[in-house]
């Protein structure tokens, strides 16, 4: 079965500093993988999304993540922090949609706090 | 990608009574999908809604208590029926389209 877990339920970084949102799965085939942010109030908003060919992925908001197989993680980065990216932060897995469709499995999220 | 809206935007419901969520999509779509949100808690899905066929509900969620309806590839609705303060969450809707889902922008559901 699949499962996301998500390392750190709550990250605060200072303006202009590098963004480093942790994400593991687990997963017997070739998983997709997505980023998704949820800001206050609103609805998911997908940043960014692994399916196939190059494991560096980038998103929306200058968000990339990159996909490495060996250590079944997909991790989020971003160079420089905004105030504007403080959001809660959704990290999902489904397996490929070939014939049938598997759900999409949720970590548990990080919020993620920018301070001046 | 879509543009999803849902209907209300949020509402406080007194114990025992039943809302109804309507959830609209720009475009036809085949697959539709209800997902609960509770307080500070990630997303976990309700069921899955496709057009003529009956909804697939998860594990923990039942049709009687979530009855979903699918008339067309643009609309769904989902009830939450006979509300307790358990129910207090953000309910969301979400459709896929090709290997991605989008999400609409929920409905923040109190039961008082």
């Amino acid at each position: 079965a699949q499962s996301v877990t998500q390392l750190g339920s709550h990250v605060s970084v200072s303006e202009g500093a590098l963004v480093l949102l942790r994400c593991n799965y687990s997963s017997s085939v070739p998983p997709y993988l997505f980023w998704y942010v949820q800001y206050p109030n609103q609805g998911l908003q997908l940043l960014l999304k692994y399916t196939t060919g190059a494991t560096l992925v980038k998103g929306i908001n200058g968000f990339e993540a990159e996909f490495k197989k060996s250590e079944t993680s997909f991790h989020l980065t971003k160079p420089s922090a905004h105030m504007s990216d403080a959001a809660e932060y959704f990290c999902a897995v489904s397996v490929g949609f070939s014939g049938g469709y598997n759900k999409l499995i949720f970590g548990a999220g990080t919020r993620l706090a920018v301070h001046p | 990608s879509a543009v999803i809206s849902q209907k209300p935007s949020r509402d406080i419901c007194q114990r025992g009574t039943s809302l109804t969520i309507q959830c609209q999509v720009d475009s036809q779509v085949t697959m539709m999908f209800w997902y609960r949100q509770q307080p500070g808690q990630s997303l976990t899905l309700i069921a899955t809604a496709n057009q003529g066929s009956e909804a697939t509900y998860e594990s923990g969620f039942v049709i009687d208590k979530f009855p979903i309806s699918r008339p067309n590839l643009t609309f769904s609705t989902l009830t939450v029926s006979n509300m307790s303060p358990e129910d207090s969450s953000i309910y969301l809707c979400s459709v896929r389209i090709t290997d991605t889902q989008y999400f609409g922008p929920g409905t923040r559901l109190t039961v008082l």
